[in-house]
């Protein structure tokens, strides 16, 4: 089975840091995604990447970027956290036309 | 209007009940169409997935396609308590790898 493995489940920051959020999948997938999850909102796109060094934006990137320096690894960066960014981070990573494998998730609390 | 809309519930029924969970679309690109369950502080684990019109069914899941209705259900025989949680619907286009998530269906099942 695949595996998608985030690197924290539980963050708490202060406003103003910079965060970075990681992402691994120990399959050859080509395909990353990063999503957050919030109640009555459901699950919203941030960032996608279907290659090494190739990203795309999703439905809302406004704060946030991404890396993507090897085919395993997705990381998601909050430049200067906020508390509206206060939610549930969810990575997942699909091999085409296969579905999304997600994480565990990383449920972040900006103060 | 949402490209997928899904009974947000929550849904709260007694434990061996058939649970009906749904979801319509909009965009008749759409071909692939997923469940996920996602249990409380969890990342979504992929239950069904389908690509034709017609029944599918996993032990006590059965997932139902309609494109000429632009409809998608998923059917819990037999509910058990350990089926409480929240359902995702999906659906993705031919080309490409992003999925549309419906908001989800919280469901209880009570012993």
């Amino acid at each position: 089975d695949v595996k998608v493995t985030q690197s924290s489940r539980y963050l708490v920051k202060r406003t103003g840091e910079k965060v970075f959020l990681e992402c691994v999948q120990d399959m050859d997938h080509e395909n990353m995604f990063w999503y957050r999850q919030d109640p009555g909102l459901g699950l919203r796109l941030i960032y996608f990447s279907y290659d090494v060094k190739m990203k795309e934006k999703g439905d809302i990137p406004e704060g946030y970027s991404v890396s993507r320096e090897k085919k395993e690894r997705f990381s998601l960066i909050l430049e200067s956290a906020s508390t509206n960014q206060t939610s549930m981070y969810l990575c997942a990573s699909s091999l085409l036309p296969q579905p999304h494998t997600f994480g565990s998730g990383t449920r972040l609390t900006v103060v | 209007q949402k490209e997928v809309e899904q009974d947000p519930g929550p849904l709260s029924v007694p434990e061996g009940a058939i649970v009906s969970l749904n979801c319509t679309y909009s965009n008749s690109a759409f071909q692939y169409f997923m469940w996920y369950r996602q249990y409380s502080r969890k990342g979504p684990e992929l239950l069904m997935y389908t690509y034709s019109s017609g029944n599918k069914e996993d032990g006590r899941f059965t997932a139902q396609v309609d494109k000429s209705s632009k409809y998608i259900s998923l059917f819990i025989r037999d509910s058990q308590p350990s089926d409480s949680a929240t359902y995702l619907c999906a659906m993705k286009e031919t080309s490409g790898s992003r999925l549309t998530f419906g908001e989800g269906t919280q469901l209880t099942v009570n012993p």
